[in-house]
């Protein structure tokens, strides 16, 4: 079975680089949640949209921003990049009347 | 306001024994409940889900939980660990009226001495 993919798995950059993050979710889909996992913690809501909407905001960033496009897919894109922003980001997609969340395997970003 | 508590940061258990991981939950609805699993340096895998039907709850890899609302329990067991159980477990709920947002837990470490 299909499911949800991110690119790149792996990322590395320099402080005050730019970033973009890349979801794609399982097909027919409609909804896609924005993850933020600092080491040792559990995953922080970042953002979610529903049908290119978006539905929620959680604790992102100013620096962040995202949209989801016309397929459904979803880009985080990052700026003015932090140390702290190292992480695991992670998509998740759902069809929003299963209230069920499939994650993707995550994008490891790295700035140092 | 939901939120979730996750009694133990680590639990140690050898491999054959049984496995308790305990998760309380606070919500003002109904809620769903679920239980993920993230192996070392790995992505977020879905054990099982309480999504108010049958209570008792059974998983992937012989995992299983009781949705307790008496108690706000939700416990995740399994009978005999595996070495391969090794990984940090995440106690999440979510509620319609929250338009389905998690709220995770601070997860459990399990480790499985051999």
């Amino acid at each position: 079975a299909a499911g949800v993919i991110q690119s790149p798995r792996h990322l590395i950059k320099e402080k005050r680089e730019t970033a973009t993050l890349k979801c794609y979710p399982i097909p027919r889909h409609d909804t896609v949640y924005w993850y933020q996992q600092g080491p040792g913690q559990d995953p922080q809501f970042l953002i979610s949209f529903y049908e290119k909407m978006q539905s929620d905001k959680g604790s992102i960033p100013d620096r962040f921003s995202a949209q989801q496009f016309s397929d459904y897919h979803s880009e985080l894109n990052m700026s003015s990049l932090e140390l702290g922003d190292s992480a695991l980001y992670f998509c998740a997609s759902s069809f929003i009347s299963y209230n069920e969340q499939f994650f993707g395997p995550g994008t490891r970003l790295t700035v140092l | 306001a939901q939120s979730v508590t996750q009694l133990d940061s680590h639990v140690s258990v050898s491999e054959g024994t049984p496995v308790l991981l305990r998760c309380n939950y606070s919500s003002s609805y109904s809620p769903s409940l679920f239980w993920y699993v993230q192996h070392p340096n790995k992505g977020l895998q879905l054990l099982l889900k309480y999504t108010s039907a049958a209570t008792l709850v059974k998983g992937i890899n012989g995992f299983e939980a009781e949705f307790k609302k008496s108690e706000t329990s939700f416990h995740l067991t399994k009978p005999s660990a595996h070495m391969s159980d090794a990984a940090e477990y995440f106690c999440v709920v979510s509620e319609e009226d929250s338009n389905y947002q998690l709220i995770w837990g601070a997860g459990t470490k399990l480790i499985i001495k051999p």
